[in-house]
């Protein structure tokens, strides 16, 4: 696809309940980042990979949120034992590789809202 | 650590208007500064991005200028029509260790009436 693909579109889910988001970025974009935005603020960073790795995962909020992307391509954000406080939108985001900083603009995802009841 | 303030946090004007949106962040250090697009329900749509080396960019109705030494940006919006209505979030990304991170401000919510 041409843009940041993310499913579900939408979740409702149980407190206490386990989640899997995913996230398919731009063909060749190595870089790719979560972040989750509730209502009424802006987006706050969670991990950034960069290939396989997990670069930066410090903006993960407990151990109950993990994210992997095994292959460098396809992102899957899980998080353990929901509570009601992680209902949000979880964006994911991607960027082309470059050896100037300045250059890389992330191009964001139409994002999954979490529910959590 | 960053912090992105955006002024104001909403806006509301008739149609034609021009108008400037407000973004000013705590740390200089940063490699770029976007301005992204909301709709309701929806994802962020990437406007405009300025490198740090850059002092503005234009795209159709839309400039951007960012003056660094003093933390701020500036979204001009010419002739602001009723698609126009969105809310617009400037963004940084910083030099530091996490470098990769764009830091948020909350946004400006724009009405423009017809």
């Amino acid at each position: 696809g041409a843009g940041v693909s993310q499913t579900p579109s939408n979740k409702v889910t149980e407190k206490g309940k386990y989640v899997e988001l995913r996230c398919d970025p731009i063909s060749g974009h190595t870089a790719l980042y979560w972040y989750r935005q509730s209502l009424g603020q802006g987006p706050e960073f969670l991990i950034y990979f960069q290939g396989t790795g997990a670069a930066d995962d410090s903006g993960l909020p407990n151990d109950r949120f993990f994210a992997v992307r095994p292959e460098g391509s396809v992102s899957t954000l899980k998080i353990q034992r929901t509570e009601r406080g992680d209902s949000a939108v979880y964006l994911c985001a991607s960027s082309r590789p470059s050896g100037r900083e300045g250059l890389n603009e992330q191009f964001f995802g139409p994002g999954t809202r979490l529910t959590v009841l | 650590k960053q912090e992105v303030t955006q002024i104001p946090a909403a806006l509301s004007v008739p149609e034609g208007e021009n108008l400037v949106l407000n973004c000013s962040f705590t740390d200089s250090a940063i490699y770029n500064l976007q301005w992204f697009r909301q709709d309701p329900g929806k994802g962020l749509t990437s406007l405009l991005l300025i490198q740090s080396s850059q002092r503005e960019q234009t795209s159709g109705r839309l400039n951007a200028s960012l003056d660094k030494s003093s933390g701020r940006s500036t979204l001009y919006i010419a002739a602001s029509q009723p698609g126009d209505s969105a809310t617009y979030l400037c963004a940084v990304r910083g030099e530091h260790a996490s470098g990769s991170r764009l830091t948020f401000g909350e946004g400006t919510q724009l009405t423009v009436n017809p």
